[in-house]
């Protein structure tokens, strides 16, 4: 089955810098890339997310980019603000949205002021 | 903006003992889904409906897990008897039938076996 592996566990940046996180995925039939962030105490909420047949998407202050070959996608936050602050998942899914999403293990980004 | 309803947003239950969750989706949302996070780890897929028919239950524990959605509309994910590694966030998810359409997630009940 897939697994999603999503680096780094913790990033911590200053405010105005970028931040970005890695992840990988296993089975090559996925289609379907979200990004989620979690806030304490929330459920995870869509941030952005990217379909097989393309390879990159930004909105605003964030942006994704696909590597079918190599099988990775990653996350980019430019100008960061103390509001990103939160916890962030990538998940991968090889039925479009309606599929089950395999969700890496979160990174804890900490934006300092 | 429409939410996913979840409750309660907690629950602390002893070992043995019953507990049951409720989730109501986005109004119109014909895809419900019920996601187990372990604290620190990434959601994973229980139980999967469209409509009220399961489409996707291959991870549910069938000995101790029961899910139903019997109009179509909310469902309610049961544990009986909990166990101690049970504790977790139980979050809802919905989303249009659309293969385009997102999930939606809900803040999650938040459960304590003790």
């Amino acid at each position: 089955g897939e697994n999603v592996e999503q680096h780094p566990s913790t990033l911590s940046v200053q405010e105005g810098d970028s931040a970005v996180i890695k992840c990988t995925y296993s089975d090559s039939a996925s289609n379907y890339f979200p990004w989620y962030k979690q806030e304490l105490g929330k459920g995870p909420q869509l941030i952005i997310d990217i379909r097989s047949n393309v390879g990159e998407k930004k909105d605003q202050r964030i942006a994704v980019t696909l590597n079918k070959t190599a099988k990775h996608f990653s996350l980019h936050i430019t100008e960061t603000q103390p509001e990103d602050s939160a916890v962030y998942f990538c998940a991968a899914s090889n039925r479009g949205s309606q599929g089950n999403l395999i969700f890496g293990k979160g990174t804890k980004l900490s934006v300092k002021p | 903006e429409a939410e996913v309803a979840q409750s309660p947003r907690y629950k602390i239950t002893e070992k043995s003992q019953a507990v049951a969750f409720w989730c109501d989706p986005i109004s119109g949302h014909a895809t419900l889904y019920w996601y187990r996070q372990i604290l620190g780890q990434g959601p994973e897929l229980l139980v999967q409906f469209q409509d009220e028919s399961v489409v996707d239950d291959s991870q549910l524990p069938k000995d101790r897990f029961s899910a139903e959605r019997l109009k179509g509309v909310d469902s309610t994910l049961k544990i009986q008897p909990a166990e101690l590694g049970d504790s977790a966030m139980y979050l809802c998810a919905s989303s249009l039938l659309e293969g385009n359409s997102p999930l939606h997630f809900g803040n999650g009940t938040r459960l304590t076996v003790t």
